[in-house]
């Protein structure tokens, strides 16, 4: 079965510090990897993907996580917080031959002034 | 920028009502999904849609929920019966063709049922 563990309820971090959220997977075969982030009362907001290729991935806002295979880890980092990041993060993996995203149970991110 | 847009953001109906929740995804997308958030849970996949037809559903998908699209806009939830524990944020999402591509969300609606 597909499952995914963000293990932090919350990371806090000071502003311009780096900053990493946490997440591991479990899925048979290749996987497709995402993060997605949520502001309040707004919906999940793509942020990047792992689908092929580069381990190191880049996406919006300055975010880039890493796709480690032996760990069955696709952590998110970014190298300098902004108070701005401050909200709910969510790692979701899909196998190759399915559609649905499987959903960690989200890491709250409080960056501080 | 589009976007996907869910209407109403908030419905409150009572035990064993019908409710429609209603969205409209991105316009040149072709893959339609629900999903949805019991407060402080993680986010469940419900169904997805393609060409008409669901193409993928989970077990929480039961014969008490169905999908729709009605026209060539809207994408629609419809709970035939409500519970209690359809008490829920829920989310549509769409994205275009290529299975690597990823899925847009919409703001959700927030069920409440009484």
């Amino acid at each position: 079965a597909q499952s995914v563990a963000q293990p932090e309820d919350q990371v806090n971090v000071a502003e311009g510090n780096p900053l990493t959220v946490k997440c591991t997977y479990s899925v048979s075969g290749n996987p497709y990897l995402f993060w997605y982030v949520q502001y309040p009362n707004r919906g999940l907001q793509f942020l990047l993907k792992y689908i092929t290729g580069d381990n190191l991935v880049k996406g919006s806002y300055g975010f880039e996580a890493e796709f480690n295979k032996s760990q069955t880890s696709f952590h998110l980092k970014k190298p300098s917080a902004l108070v701005s990041d401050s909200a709910l993060y969510f790692c979701a993996v899909r196998r190759y031959n399915t559609d649905k995203l499987i959903f960690g149970t989200g890491t709250r991110l409080q960056v501080f002034p | 920028e589009p976007e996907v847009t869910q209407t109403p953001s908030h419905q409150v109906t009572q035990m064993g009502q019908e409710v429609i929740l209603h969205c409209v995804p991105i316009s040149n997308h072709l893959y339609f999904y629900w999903y949805r958030q019991i407060l402080g849970q993680k986010v469940e996949f419900l169904v997805s849609f393609y060409n008409n037809e669901i193409s993928e559903k989970s077990e929480i998908f039961d014969d008490q929920f169905s999908v729709e699209r009605p026209d060539g806009s809207n994408f629609t939830l419809k709970i035939r019966s409500t519970k209690l524990e359809d008490s829920a944020m829920y989310f549509c999402a769409s994205r275009d063709a290529g299975l690597n591509n990823e899925q847009f969300f919409g703001p959700g609606t927030r069920l409440t049922v009484l």
